[in-house]
């Protein structure tokens, strides 16, 4: 079975520009998380889907990330503006049923604004 | 405070030695626990999880939980070089039971 299916694998990107990454869950997940992950605050939850419904946006640092998910094989995180600091990987994980259960990571995206 | 705090460590252990790694976390209403393995460069894949007090062994693994003392620990029995790696405690808090995860614990083991 194919895992978390992440793109793009890495994207460089100058500041201003706007920047979309796009995630493929595991078939039959009905739950999906975004993370960032950085040296300074570790592994950060941004946004957490169930049946293709935003439950938790909290972690979302600020108006210029938003995420969607149109259907239940498909998410999008999008930057814009993109600024320096936004600088991370970006994790896609999938679990079966919910929040508190096992999680399946993406290979991630490694961005850099520049 | 963080609600999942790790010994972050470096960690160092000889190889065939027994690695522990700990986990505390302020939610007592925290039900499931789990362990990531991260190597660098690459995505956090998991080992254990464990949801009831006591031991739960897995090969050369054992998760323990104690929520009384709200600690969470993996034990890494015959420590392997391929184990080195950066271990991530996480566990289910908030109210949505997302998992909160830890700062990692950097584990290397010595040839």
């Amino acid at each position: 079975d194919a895992g978390v299916i992440q793109s793009p694998r890495h994207e460089v990107t100058e500041m201003g520009q706007e920047v979309t990454l796009r995630c493929k869950p595991i078939s039959g997940h009905n739950s999906l998380f975004w993370y960032r992950q950085t040296m300074m605050r570790g592994l950060e939850l941004l946004i957490y889907f169930n049946n293709n419904v935003p439950i938790d946006d909290s972690g979302m640092p600020e108006d210029r990330f938003s995420a969607k998910m149109p259907n239940a094989s498909f998410s999008t995180l999008k930057i814009q503006p993109s600024e320096p600091r936004d600088s991370a990987v970006y994790f896609c994980a999938s679990s079966l049923r919910g929040a508190g259960e096992t999680q399946y990571f993406g290979p991630g995206t490694r961005l850099l604004v520049l | 405070q963080k609600e999942v705090e790790q010994n972050s460590g470096p960690l160092s252990v000889p190889e065939g030695a027994i690695a522990s790694l700990n986990c505390t976390y302020s939610d007592r209403g925290s039900q499931s626990f789990f362990w990531y393995r991260q190597y660098s460069g690459k995505s956090p894949e998991l080992i254990m999880f464990i949801y009831s007090n006591g031991d739960k062994e897995d090969g050369r693994f054992t998760a323990q939980l104690n929520k009384a003392s709200q600690y969470v620990s993996l034990l890494i029995r015959d420590s392997q070089p391929s184990d080195s790696a950066t271990y991530l405690c996480a566990g289910s808090t908030g109210s949505a039971r997302q998992l909160t995860f830890g700062s990692g614990t950097q584990l290397t083991v010595l040839p």
